[in-house]
């Protein structure tokens, strides 16, 4: 079955410290693997995706995500956080719009930043 | 450039009375269009899919229907509200120009009382 496992639930970090999200997958195809950043009452930002290529991604805000195909991971991470960061992360995959698929979500991880 | 346009962005209604949420893309032709749920301390949901006009995939039974009438028009609809159907929707799109990315509205609150 196709999925996504988000294992934390809600993370604490200091501010400045760094930040590791981490997200497993189960999907048959290859898959197009995405992180996106929810406020509350908002909807959902991208910060960044994977199709294909290089393995290390780069996102907006200063984050990043390192697509580990041996380890069906897609973990973001960030050297240092800051308070505005403080949201709800969500990872996903799909199969492409030619799929005609949508997106599964994880079921997000809650991030606090503390001064 | 796209935008996604999402309608009414809150609602209050009552048990048992209908729903109407809209959902409108500028910008492109022929996308995909989605329905998500995101109930309190929940992750999102998919409800409904649709690849065209009149095509609509349903993912989880409810008590809810979506319906596409135009290319770039998405609206989810209820009859008979129910408590359970409380929480924020959110609609989505992606198509040949965003490049297999979903992109989101800013989502709409309901809460049935």
């Amino acid at each position: 079955a196709q999925s996504v496992t988000q294992p934390d639930i809600h993370i604490t970090v200091s501010e400045g410290a760094s930040l590791e999200l981490r997200c497993n997958y189960s999907y048959g195809a290859t898959p197009y693997l995405f992180w996106y950043v929810q406020s509350p009452g908002q909807g959902l930002q991208l910060l960044l995706k994977y199709f294909s290529g290089d393995t290390l991604v780069q996102g907006i805000k200063g984050f990043e995500a390192e697509f580990k195909r041996s380890q069906s991971s897609f973990n973001l991470r960030k050297p240092s956080v800051h308070w505005s960061d403080a949201a709800e992360y969500f990872c996903a995959v799909g199969a492409g719009i030619q799929a005609g698929t949508a997106l599964i979500f994880g079921k997000g991880t809650t991030l606090s930043v503390s001064s | 450039s796209q935008t996604i346009h999402q309608w009414p962005a809150t609602l209050v209604q009552p048990v048992g009375s209908p729903l109407s949420l809209e959902c409108t893309v500028e910008g492109t032709s022929n996308p995909n269009l989605y329905w998500y749920r995101q109930a309190a301390g929940r992750g999102l949901q998919l409800l409904f899919y649709s690849v065209g006009i009149g095509q609509i995939s349903s993912e989880v039974p409810q008590n809810l229907s979506a319906s596409r009438p135009q290319d770039r028009q998405f609206i989810l609809s209820s009859k008979k509200l129910l408590l359970s159907d409380s929480g924020f929707y959110l609609c989505a799109w992606t198509s040949w120009i965003s490049g297999n990315t979903i992109y989101f509205g800013e989502g709409s609150w309901l809460t049935v009382v």
